[in-house]
């Protein structure tokens, strides 16, 4: 399709384990964003990539969460060793440029910790 | 503490009838707001957006407008269809980056037939 692909849609793990979410971005769009929407509560930006420049992980929790963009299109957040409290969707989105607050997001993953 | 608030967590509008989402923002030099839609199990899609250069920005059956001095903004929704019933995320940032933009927590809106 033409939109953001997020896999998997769901994801069960128990405490302690790690985990591999994937985003599949628009073509060509050069920015990608990982937020995460915990139950109640808004968007939390986690991470941003803008082509070929460092990351912006300003946003990421702890540093049991890491994520990586290869060859500037598919990202790979990683979780390691899951808390319940990492329990949330993640969502990715991505956009043409980086001025702009117009993200296209994808379905996210629903990640739950037991 | 939340930089940005949307106090109702749910409001129902009849058919039909005009709908006002709110949302109130504590930071001064927030000078870009947006508004997200999402449906359940969808990921949020942009819906408009407004400048502090302006207060008011239309599109069609959505308006916004923003309040500086208040530090508040709402979105219009006239006339409301069922189509509409989904979560409403107001955002802020200093800038235009996306990455900077704050959201909050989101509003259910429900339109009844």
């Amino acid at each position: 399709g033409a939109g953001v692909s997020q896999s998997p849609s769901n994801k069960v793990t128990e405490k302690g384990k790690d985990v591999e979410l994937r985003c599949d971005p628009i073509s060509g769009h050069t920015a990608l964003y990982w937020y995460r929407q915990s139950l109640g509560q808004g968007l939390e930006f986690l991470i941003y990539f803008q082509g070929n420049s460092a990351p912006d992980k300003s946003g990421l929790p702890s540093d049991r969460f890491s994520a990586e963009r290869t060859g500037g299109s598919v990202s790979t957040l990683t979780i390691q060793r899951t808390q319940q409290e990492d329990s949330a969707v993640y969502l990715c989105a991505s956009s043409p440029s980086r001025d702009t607050g117009e993200l296209f997001f994808g379905e996210g993953s629903r990640l739950t910790v037991l | 503490d939340q930089q940005v608030k949307q106090n109702s967590p749910s409001l129902s509008v009849q058919e039909g009838r005009i709908s006002i989402l709110n949302c109130d923002y504590t930071n001064s030099m927030f000078d870009y707001f947006l508004w997200y839609k999402k449906y359940p199990a969808e990921g949020p899609t942009f819906l408009i957006s407004i400048s502090s250069i302006k207060d008011k920005n239309e599109d069609g059956r959505f308006t916004v407008f923003l309040n500086k001095s208040a530090k508040h903004l709402s979105l219009h929704i006239v006339p409301s269809q069922p189509g509409d019933s989904a979560v409403y995320f107001c955002a802020a940032s200093e800038n235009n980056y996306g990455q900077n933009f704050v959201f909050g927590p989101g509003t259910r809106l429900s339109v009844l037939p």
